[in-house]
């Protein structure tokens, strides 16, 4: 079955980097496109970005464009989230996506989930 | 940014009974509406998809309905499992995708 493992979160100061992972297995992973969406603690959740199958189409939020960069890795079923210019309000558990749908026809959405991983942004 | 509300924020209700969740979008966004489930310390779990298509392996008591901005989410007689925040999100205009703000259904 579809497994999405994310790892990379962990405490950093604000102005500071981060690189998140997300390891895909159980399909064939440059089949779809991916997203990551984050969930400040007890809030709601918020879309960061997406990215398309070949990698040649990406968006963000505008809460961290500029300062965000999500890519792909086909090769090793492997999907990426740098962070950089980190602030308090980016702190939050990021999840990775595997999007379901038809996304060239404008009509796609999250399907499966990983558990997340968690970045704290605090001085 | 299309901005999507969900009613009430909390929804207390018996085992057994019938859950209606409502969710409202800013603008038509046709059918292009999924409910997803998350339980305390899980991640999200899509329930519905076109507003009203089932994800794979979702129970037949979970439904959804509507079109154009007004949209439901019913759970026809709650189970204990089924005790959780429920989120809804559009898709017809994006990005970004925007998702409401939860209701969370508890035990009454």
């Amino acid at each position: 079955q579809v497994q999405l493992v994310e790892s990379g979160g962990g405490l950093v100061k604000p102005g500071g980097s981060l690189r998140l992972s997300c390891e895909a297995s159980g399909y064939t992973f440059s089949d779809y496109y991916m997203s990551w969406i984050r969930q400040a603690p007890g809030k709601g959740l918020e879309w960061v970005s997406y990215i398309d199958r070949s990698s040649d189409y990406t968006n963000y939020a505008d809460a961290v464009k500029g300062r965000f960069t999500i890519s792909r890795d086909n090769a090793k079923n492997s999907l990426f989230l740098q962070m950089n210019s980190l602030r308090v309000e980016d702190t939050a558990l990021y999840y990775c996506a595997r999007v379901s749908g038809y996304c060239s026809g404008g009509s796609c959405y999250p399907g499966e989930w990983g558990q997340g991983t968690l970045v704290t942004v605090t001085s | 940014e299309i901005v999507m509300t969900q009613s009430p924020a909390t929804l207390s209700v018996s085992p057994g009974e019938r859950a209606t969740l409502s969710c409202r979008a800013s603008q038509s966004i046709s059918s292009n509406l999924a409910w997803y489930q998350q339980k305390p310390g899980q991640a999200p779990r899509l329930l519905i998809y076109g507003a009203s298509t089932r994800a794979t392996g979702i129970p037949a008591r979970f439904s959804g309905s509507g079109s154009g901005t007004e949209f439901t989410l019913t759970i026809s007689s709650l189970q204990s499992e089924d005790f959780a925040v429920y989120y809804c999100q559009q898709y017809n205009n994006w990005p970004p995708w925007t998702f409401g703000q939860g209701t969370k259904v508890e035990i009454k």
